[in-house]
């Protein structure tokens, strides 16, 4: 089972920010925090993974909350071409993809 | 570099038939995970290999899958008696996977593209 929890699904208007809640309440000291996402009709790609810190990359940014128990995936102009599900995995070795978000963008 | 490959893309076997999908991972990646996805459904964990180590196979479904890693590369997923319920994208996923204690970046999965198989 996922040990990670997240909306089924979101949406949201082209170009305003986006954020993407989860929760890993199980997660333990030395695991990092990585998000997926995956296009319609393609594989899932790598989005960002963090620890303790907050990070920022080109696609995205991760805030990790202070008890490590949640994170939110910030996308800071949303587009149409960011409509995907997204996934959010809280375990090293053992990476069990959940559900994700659906996320709609809407032009 | 190369990414991670699959064969065959697209599988089409009658009930019954057993069928085998091959997986060629990042050379280098010692960490592969094969999972499934029904259509409009989330990916569902299969098995995952880690090295030398006894692969994590409590995802496989019923003892109908098998799947196996020759020379820590190299996979293959097979189905034997296939059934129309098993018809699925099957993916496969490599990383570098330094068991524990690596960077977060150790971690990060390289998606192949997906074999779509399909059981009549």
């Amino acid at each position: 089972d996922a040990k990670t929890t997240q909306p089924n699904s979101m949406e949201s208007n082209e170009e305003e920010p986006v954020h993407l809640p989860c929760n890993h309440s199980t997660i333990s000291g030395t695991d990092y925090i990585h998000w997926y996402r995956q296009l319609p009709s393609q594989g899932p790609e790598y989005v960002i993974h963090g620890l303790t810190s907050n990070v920022n990359n080109r696609m995205a940014s991760l805030a990790i909350a202070e008890d490590r128990k949640s994170s939110t995936l910030i996308l800071h102009r949303a587009t149409l071409r960011d409509a995907a599900v997204y996934y959010c995995i809280d375990n090293n070795n053992d990476m069990r993809f959940g559900a994700g978000t659906r996320l709609t963008v809407k032009p | 570099g190369a990414g991670v490959s699959q064969s065959p893309s697209n599988k089409v076997t009658e009930k019954g038939k057993d069928v085998e999908l091959r997986c060629d991972p990042i050379s280098g990646h010692t960490a592969l995970y094969w999972y499934r996805q029904s259509l409009g459904q989330g990916l569902e964990f299969l098995i995952y290999f880690q090295g030398n180590s006894a692969p994590d196979k409590s995802g496989l479904p019923s003892d109908r899958f098998s799947a196996e890693r020759t020379g820590g590369s190299v996979s293959t997923l097979t189905i034997q008696r296939t059934q129309q319920e098993d018809s699925a994208v099957y993916l496969c996923a490599s990383s570098r996977g330094t068991g524990t204690g690596g960077a977060g970046s150790d971690y990060e999965q390289y998606f192949g593209p997906g074999t779509r198989l399909t059981v009549t």
